[in-house]
């Protein structure tokens, strides 16, 4: 079976400071990996995406994820934090039929 | 650049009565998603559609819920009786054909609420 785990629930970052946010996942074979970010009331955006190849994948907005397939891992990574990047932030693993399956989200408060 | 669209943003219906959701997927996409999100949980697949046919369907997706493609840009996801354990944001996602690598599209969600 196929699962996502974002430990952090809540993180509260200073404006300028770095993120990193955590997501380990469960797949039996090469799995797709995605980040998704969701503003209130919007739906949700792709940040980036890991299919093969490179395991430093950089996506939109100045995030950056890095693929480590020995822990089972694929965490995201901001060096510097804008006030607009509070947020909820999803982690999801799937396979070439893109059921996929999600974390239960990350929400990143940002304090000036 | 092309959206996923999905209305109502809010439909607020009583319990037992029948609920559709539309969604119009980007033009040239040809596989097509409903996920939802119950407030607090995790986003959850619901079914995949392709070629006028349910691709996969979870255990969620029970003889209440239906998907039709009635024409060439409407992807509808139907709740016969809704419960109220059915009140979530549910999100429309398309992906185009012959792309393996290209990600799901989501839309801007459908917010049920069943009183």
């Amino acid at each position: 079976a196929q699962s996502v785990t974002q430990p952090d629930i809540h993180i509260t970052v200073s404006e300028g400071a770095s993120l990193e946010l955590r997501c380990n996942y469960s797949y039996g074979a090469t799995p797709y990996l995605f980040w998704y970010v969701q503003s209130p009331g919007q739906g949700l955006q792709l940040l980036l995406k890991y299919f093969s190849g490179d395991t430093l994948v950089q996506g939109i907005k100045g995030f950056e994820a890095e693929f480590k397939r020995s822990q089972s891992s694929f965490n995201l990574r901001k060096p510097s934090v804008h006030w607009s990047d509070a947020a909820e932030y999803f982690c999801a693993v799937g396979g070439t039929d893109y059921k996929l399956s999600f974390g239960a989200g990350t929400t990143v408060t940002v304090r000036a | 650049e092309p959206e996923v669209t999905q209305t109502p943003s809010h439909q607020v219906t009583q319990m037992g009565q029948e609920v559709i959701l539309r969604c119009v997927p980007i033009s040239n996409h040809l596989y097509f998603y409903w996920y939802r999100q119950i407030l607090g949980q995790k986003v959850e697949f619901l079914v995949s559609f392709y070629n006028n046919e349910i691709s996969e369907k979870s255990e969620i997706f029970d003889d209440q819920f239906s998907v039709e493609r009635p024409d060439g840009s409407n992807f509808t996801l139907k709740i016969r009786s809704t419960k109220l354990e059915d009140s979530a944001m549910y999100f429309c996602a398309s992906k185009p054909p012959g792309q393996p690598h290209s990600p799901l599209h989501f839309g801007n969600g459908t917010r049920l609420t069943v009183t």
